[in-house]
């Protein structure tokens, strides 16, 4: 079965500043997206970036990018220029893209917690 | 596009009474999926369907849970009789296919006496 594992409890940052979240998975598949998504206090769950596995190049959404490293099953998220407004829990998540079933499910990681001092 | 439509936003019962919570899914999509979220357990998958079909309920702690999607525009998930111990964040999610991320709503807090 697939894991996904965030060993960052917390996390902090000054504004401005540039932070990187670490995940890391377990899966057996080639096949699959990854996902960091971010819960402010208000705990929707907002989508911020995703990855293709078959990609080799690393994506990025404005100030957030990952760096995504399939042999060794690592996709951790860089925020660049820190806001305020990204204080929030960021959970990184795996879902496999083979087709049909039980398979597609997002398995989530157990969320880092952000904090941007002012 | 309105998104992901979860009612109510929260609900407060007391202990043996039944919960229905409600979700709209996005037009269009086609899986829909009930989690829910604690501190102690994280965000943990209750059921899955696609096409209207429960695909994976794996997840569902006991026979007090079920859910329903009789139509594609239309989820509930139903606890009865309720328990202290149910009280947590249900997200419904809704995504197209096996594609990309899922799309979640904003959440019932359940809180039970």
């Amino acid at each position: 079965a697939q894991t996904v594992t965030q060993s960052q409890p917390e996390m902090s940052v000054q504004e401005a500043e540039t932070v990187t979240l670490s995940c890391t998975y377990d899966t057996s598949e080639s096949d699959y997206y990854l996902f960091w998504y971010k819960q402010p206090p208000s705990r929707q769950m907002i989508l911020v970036i995703r990855q293709e596995a078959y990609k080799q190049q690393n994506a990025t959404e404005n100030r957030f990018s990952v760096n995504f490293q399939k042999a060794a099953k690592s996709f951790s998220l860089k925020i660049s220029d820190s806001q305020l407004g990204d204080a929030a829990m960021y959970f990184c998540a795996y879902r496999s893209q083979r087709y049909g079933g039980a398979t597609n499910k997002l398995i989530f990681g157990t969320g880092t917690l952000l904090a941007v001092q002012p | 596009d309105a998104g992901v439509i979860q009612s109510p936003r929260h609900e407060v019962t007391e202990m043996g009474q039944e919960v229905t919570l409600r979700c709209k899914p996005i037009s269009g999509h086609n899986s829909l999926f009930w989690y829910r979220q604690t501190m102690m357990r994280g965000l943990e998958l209750l059921i899955y369907f696609n096409n209207n079909v429960p695909i994976d309920d794996s997840g569902m702690p006991e026979d007090r849970f079920s859910a329903k999607m009789p139509n594609a525009s239309f989820s509930t998930l139903k606890i009865q009789p309720s328990e202290p111990r149910d009280s947590a964040v249900y997200f419904c999610a809704s995504s197209l296919a096996r594609l990309g991320g899922l799309h979640f709503g904003n959440g019932t807090r359940l809180t039970v006496t």
